[in-house]
C-alpha cells in the first residue's frame, strides 16, 4: 500500500509571502488531517476533512490559513501571508474512518521556514 | 493548557535493557491512547494503542500500561534495540465520530549499543 504523499519536502519563504502544500492520502481513506508541528512540540491539528467536508477546523488560523479537499481525495493547505511563527513541519495524515480509535497514517511532512 | 504531558524530554538506555516512557493526561474524557514513533525527516508511525477498558496491551517487544485513576500511561520496550532510537509521542482521544488526537511533546529515546 502506498503511503501518504506530501510535497514539497522543504520550503523557504520570506514573511508576508504565500505558500501551498499538497497531500495525497492513502487510497480509500475518507478522513484527512493537516497537523502543524513546531520544533519541540507535538503535532497540533489544524483541520480535519471527512471526504470533502470539513469536520473540525477550530484550530485553523482562518485569517491566513486555508485548506480544501476537492473531490474528497487530494488536499492543499495554503498560508497567505506567512508569519515567522508559521515555521514548522506541516504533516498530512489519513485514516480509513473517523474517530480517534482509527490510527492515523502520516506523510513525511513539509518543513516550512519563514525568514 | 496541555492535556497530554510527556515531562521527560529524553531518555537514554543500554541496548538489551528496558525502556520505560511515561505519559500523563489531564482530560478524564480521553478513553483511547496511542503511541507513535518518529524518525528524523519522517512522519510519525503508529506503534501501539490501548482502550480505557484495558490496563495493558502487548505487541511483541512493546507493552503499554494504562492507570486510569492516576491518568498515567507508560510504554515499555523490552529488550531495547539501537533501531528503537527515535522520538516517541503519546496521543489521546475521545471515542466518537469527530474525535481528534491530542499529542504530547514527545520523548527522544536513545538506545546505546
Amino acid at each position: 500500500e502506498a503511503g501518504v504523499a506530501q510535497s514539497p519536502r522543504y520550503k523557504i519563504i520570506e514573511k508576508r509571502q504565500s505558500v501551498a502544500f499538497w497531500c495525497n492520502p492513502i487510497s480509500g481513506h475518507a478522513t484527512l488531517y493537516w497537523y502543524q508541528q513546531i520544533l519541540g512540540q507535538g503535532p497540533k491539528l489544524l483541520i480535519q476533512f471527512q471526504n470533502n467536508g470539513v469536520v473540525d477546523d477550530s484550530q485553523l488560523p482562518k485569517d491566513r490559513f486555508s485548506a480544501e479537499r476537492l473531490k474528497g481525495v487530494d488536499s492543499t493547505l495554503k498560508i497567505q501571508p506567512a508569519k515567522l511563527e508559521d515555521s514548522a513541519v506541516y504533516l498530512c495524515a489519513s485514516s480509513p474512518r473517523q474517530g480517534g480509535n482509527s490510527p492515523l497514517h502520516f506523510g513525511n511532512g513539509t518543513r516550512l521556514t519563514v525568514t | 493548557d496541555q492535556q497530554v504531558k510527556q515531562n521527560s524530554p529524553s531518555l537514554s538506555v543500554q541496548e538489551g535493557r528496558i525502556s520505560i516512557l511515561n505519559c500523563d493526561y489531564t482530560n478524564s474524557m480521553f478513553d483511547y491512547f496511542l503511541w507513535y514513533k518518529k524518525y528524523p525527516a519522517e512522519g510519525p508511525t503508529f506503534l501501539i494503542s490501548i482502550s480505557s477498558i484495558k490496563d495493558k496491551n502487548e505487541d511483541g517487544r512493546f507493552t503499554v500500561f494504562l492507570n486510569k485513576s492516576a491518568k498515567h500511561l507508560s510504554l515499555h520496550i523490552v529488550p531495547s534495540q539501537p533501531g528503537d532510537s527515535a522520538v516517541y509521542f503519546c496521543a489521546a482521544s475521545r471515542t466518537g465520530a469527530n474525535s481528534k488526537l491530542t499529542f504530547g511533546k514527545g520523548i527522544t529515546l536513545s538506545v546505546r549499543p
